[in-house]
């Protein structure tokens, strides 16, 4: 996984609780992704982000998702007030800074938390 | 909407055989990549291409972007075990190129 760390491995919320996934990137990387992964669905791009700066998050449900990536310390995702269809495999990657071009930045994926709501 | 398609959807060989694995759009993309993943994990990325026509060879497997950039093939040559996975094709367009766009994969599984 390159270095990149994702907490817990496994989460169990009740409907109505918040939950909070950890990203830490790879050592160096200032950009950061976070994918919702269901088997009937693939792998869905919810956002990207820089230090302190969300870039893209088209993929974000309107409501309770929010995503952050302080200066210091990890990327958070954090899901208010679960329901049962937010159950699935949540994916960080991460990527080194770049001075752009036409390909895609290689992206580091994590283990991914897998959240589950009762 | 942009949409990859994968086929098979699942796959199940002997060792040693060969394979070849498929990833279609109607949309044309800048560039494509291949990852596996395996059960528990991230996906690991495997290759990029990004010129119409190119092959790419990783080993025993070889990647091709099709001319129109629309479509992609991954063969597999004399499977081993340690090929089990799941192969994951995600297309990117220059206009956006860190939003990629994901096949739902191709489940391979190769028997000792």
């Amino acid at each position: 996984n390159a270095g990149v760390m994702q907490n817990p491995r496994h989460l169990v919320r009740r409907r109505g609780q918040e939950a909070r996934l950890r990203c830490s990137p790879v050592k160096g990387h200032s950009h950061v992704y976070w994918y919702r992964q269901l088997p009937e669905e693939g792998l869905k791009f919810m956002v990207y982000l820089q230090k302190e700066n969300i870039i893209d998050e088209s993929g974000m449900p309107k409501e309770r998702f929010s995503a952050e990536f302080p200066k210091e310390g990890p990327s958070i995702l954090r899901i208010q007030q679960v329901v049962r269809g937010d159950s699935a495999a949540y994916f960080c990657a991460s990527s080194p800074r770049t001075s752009g071009g036409t390909s895609p930045d290689t992206q580091y994926f994590g283990p991914g938390t897998r959240l589950t709501v009762l | 909407t942009q949409l990859l398609e994968q086929s098979p959807q699942f796959l199940s060989i002997q060792e040693g055989e060969n394979l070849t694995v498929y990833c279609n759009s109607s949309s044309v993309f800048s560039s494509l990549q291949w990852y596996r993943q395996e059960p528990g994990e991230g996906p690991v990325l495997l290759v990029t291409v990004v010129t119409g026509g190119e092959v790419k060879k990783l080993k025993r497997l070889t990647f091709q972007f099709g001319d129109a950039r629309k479509d992609s093939s991954l063969h597999i040559t004399a499977a081993q075990t340690g090929d089990t996975g799941l192969y994951l094709c995600a297309g990117a367009n220059a206009g956006n190129n860190r939003k990629l766009i994901w096949g739902l994969g191709t489940s391979l599984a190769v028997n000792p």
